[in-house]
């Protein structure tokens, strides 16, 4: 079966210090991967979207970046971080691009900058 | 522009009661519809979802969800409301060229005991 790990699961940051939390998948290949955040609880923002190795696309613009160096892994880095960075940042995959298919969610990293 | 709509921030039931929490999309197209259930701290776990077929959907721990075109709803239901089951619901659609997967804002459901 498939899994998906998060870590690390909570992150207290200075603003201006850089970002780098990271997603991996496990049990299935050559899945969509997907960066989302959270703030207060409620709306979901997709941040950024992956198809492939090194292929990224991004929904938003800002001081965050992605990058997938291998086929399961999915990295989110800031080089400085701002007070606004702060959120429940969220993984998930698919194996479709899209389309009828679910996204299957990670369990989450809570990012507090202060 | 796609969207959803959950009109509902809060929805408060009695223990035993029937639940409903609401949705409604605007997508090109045939719609796909999810159901998600997040608990606190916790990350998004897949309920339901609506491809074609039977506009009732049955899903996990008990939910069930209904497509109605002519309303652009999917309304997730529960004949019996459990103190569990509270927590935040999301509800999104994506249209069936598989572009822009959407989220509603979520409903905070609070089952009383």
């Amino acid at each position: 079966s498939q899994t998906i790990h998060q870590w690390p699961a909570t992150l207290v940051q200075p603003v201006g210090s850089p970002l780098s939390l990271e997603c991996t998948v496990e049990g299935t290949s050559n899945p969509n991967l997907y960066w989302y955040r959270q703030a207060a609880g409620r709306g979901l923002q997709l941040l950024f979207y992956s198809v492939g190795i090194g292929q990224i696309s991004s929904e938003v613009p800002q001081n965050l970046s992605a990058s997938r160096p291998q086929d399961r892994q999915f990295i989110l880095s800031s080089k400085k971080l701002l007070l606004s960075d702060s959120g429940f940042y969220l993984c998930a995959w698919s194996l479709l691009a899209g389309g009828a298919d679910t996204q299957y969610f990670g369990p989450g990293t809570r990012l507090t900058v202060l | 522009a796609q969207s959803v709509a959950q009109p509902e921030d809060q929805v408060n039931v009695a223990e035993g009661n029937p639940l409903t929490v609401k949705c409604t999309y605007s997508v090109s197209g045939n719609p796909y519809l999810f159901w998600y259930v997040q608990y606190p701290n916790r990350g998004l776990q897949f309920l339901l979802k609506y491809i074609t077929g039977d506009n009732l959907v049955k899903g996990s721990y008990g939910f069930e969800a209904e497509f109605n075109k002519s309303q652009t709803s999917f309304h997730l239901k529960k004949p019996s409301a459990l103190v569990s089951d509270s927590a935040l619901y999301f509800c999104a659609a994506v249209d069936n060229y598989g572009q822009n997967f959407v989220f509603g804002p979520g409903t905070r459901l609070s089952v009383l005991p």
